[in-house]
């Protein structure tokens, strides 16, 4: 049973540059998560996608964007990077239609912007 | 962003003693989950509260969620140092919002 997957593991970018980081949820699931973790801190909601719509999210600029596809993998894209965009990001999924389905967490995607 | 606040921030303890620590919020939860990362990892899910005054144990460890729904209390009993790392409170308000609220951890050390 395959748990939550991302790609890649790490990343250096450019400040200004832009990235896509990919997440394939745990078998079974249909809902995808994105969190951002800064150093020390825990994470933070970016947004939430099922039914391949944005349905929630958190406090982040439109410079965050994401995509879910018709196998319930997602993509989060982030443009104009900034040095404060470096972080991990983690990308959780859940089942929708069963009561009390909590996160589960991939290891992310750790970011470092230059 | 909103954080729920999380105690301690660290602790060292012996291998074998009983570690507690705790989560508050100044808003309502319906729902409190607490998790563990480890170096280079995601968070882990180790038990998830429903409703307030439940509590619910998963082998040595324990939580319970408060009854005013703003709280909640992780307790590990016998720590062994594969206890290592950090521990996230989080908690959803509830219906209608799918976000998960995190604390900011606490980092548990076990001194074999």
């Amino acid at each position: 049973d395959a748990g939550v997957t991302q790609s890649p593991t790490h990343l250096i970018k450019t400040r200004g540059q832009q990235v896509t980081l990919r997440c394939s949820p745990k078998s079974g699931h249909d809902t995808v998560s994105w969190y951002q973790q800064a150093l020390g801190q825990g994470p933070q909601f970016i947004f939430q996608y099922y039914e391949e719509e944005e349905r929630q999210r958190g406090n982040f600029p439109d410079r965050f964007s994401g995509h879910q596809f018709p196998n319930y993998s997602s993509e989060l894209n982030v443009n104009a990077l900034l040095l404060g965009d470096s972080a991990l990001y983690l990308c959780a999924s859940s089942l929708e239609n069963r009561r009390h389905s909590p996160l589960h967490f991939g290891n992310g995607t750790r970011l470092t912007v230059t | 962003g909103q954080q729920l606040n999380q105690s301690p921030q660290s602790m060292f303890i012996q291998e074998g003693e009983d570690v507690s620590m705790n989560c508050t919020s100044s808003s309502i939860f319906n729902t409190w989950l607490w998790y563990k990362q480890d170096p280079g990892e995601g968070p882990v899910l180790l038990i998830a509260l429903y409703k307030a005054g439940e509590l619910t144990s998963n082998g040595r460890l324990t939580a319970q969620f408060g009854i005013t729904r703003k709280d909640s209390f992780l307790n590990i009993s016998a720590s062994i140092p594969s206890d290592v790392g950090i521990y996230f409170c989080a908690g959803r308000s509830g219906a209608g919002s799918y976000q998960l609220t995190f604390g900011k951890g606490t980092k548990l050390s076990v001194i074999p």
